[in-house]
């Protein structure tokens, strides 16, 4: 079945640039969607066909997709932004939906 | 406001049944399919099942066939997931998602706030 492989852990400093990569095999010919999740809350999508930000999601979150590896960049990181993250697809050769690992963004 | 909200949750001992129920509001249920995904504890996230807008196309994980069954009722602005033959493995937060859906499924732009599952003796 489909991978999709994620840093377990990324750390930046407050006013500086996240960017938390999902590597999957030629993932550039696929949607990918990122959700952002708080301790103890649901997931939140912050980003969905690769770049398009659903409402109320800051302009600091941004997206790109290409080749093996799709990437979410969050630029102006403020403390608020610390949280796991998943990247999605869905995988028609099994008609569900995958899920990346995770990364855990730690602001210093 | 459009909202999930999850219920049914609960511990129950292994083989045992249980089902949960999504409650929607705030958009035209019957027009969207609609998803379960779940997180075990300390754990990433894992599709489970999804469903088309008249139910008539049905998905699962391969871990949950034969298992569990998602089901909708339109009139009641509902979604279910009945859990059959529940095992350890199966313990997890289950939540309710609302699926974006262009050429084929794509993200889950809503989610519910989560309903607990424990199984254990």
């Amino acid at each position: 079945s489909y991978v999709l492989t994620q840093p377990p852990s990324v750390s930046v400093a407050p006013g500086k640039t996240a960017r938390i990569t999902c590597g999957g095999n030629n993932i550039g010919s696929k949607s990918v969607h990122w959700y952002q999740q708080k301790p103890g809350q649901a997931p939140v999508l912050v980003i969905y066909y690769d770049s398009d930000r659903p409402s109320g999601i800051p302009e600091r979150f941004s997206g790109s997709n290409s080749g093996n590896t799709a990437t979410l960049t969050i630029s102006r990181v403020e403390a608020g932004d610390e949280a796991d993250y998943y990247c999605q697809v869905w995988d028609s050769s099994s008609d569900g939906a995958i899920f990346g690992t995770g990364t855990k963004v730690t602001v210093l | 406001e459009v909202q999930l909200v999850e219920s049914g949750g609960g511990l129950v001992q292994p083989g045992g049944s249980l089902r949960l129920s999504c409650a929607a509001s705030g958009f035209t249920f019957s027009s969207y399919w609609m998803s379960w995904v779940r997180q075990a504890p300390g754990k990433g996230l894992e599709w489970v099942a999804n469903i088309k807008q008249d139910g008539s196309e049905k998905y699962y994980v391969d871990s949950v066939k034969g298992r569990f069954t998602i089901s909708r009722d339109n009139a009641k602005n509902s979604l279910y997931l009945q859990m059959n033959s529940l095992r350890a493995e199966d313990t997890a937060v289950y939540y309710c998602a609302r699926v974006l859906y262009s050429s084929g499924p794509d993200a889950f732009d809503i989610w519910g706030q989560g309903t607990m599952v424990t199984v254990s003796s």
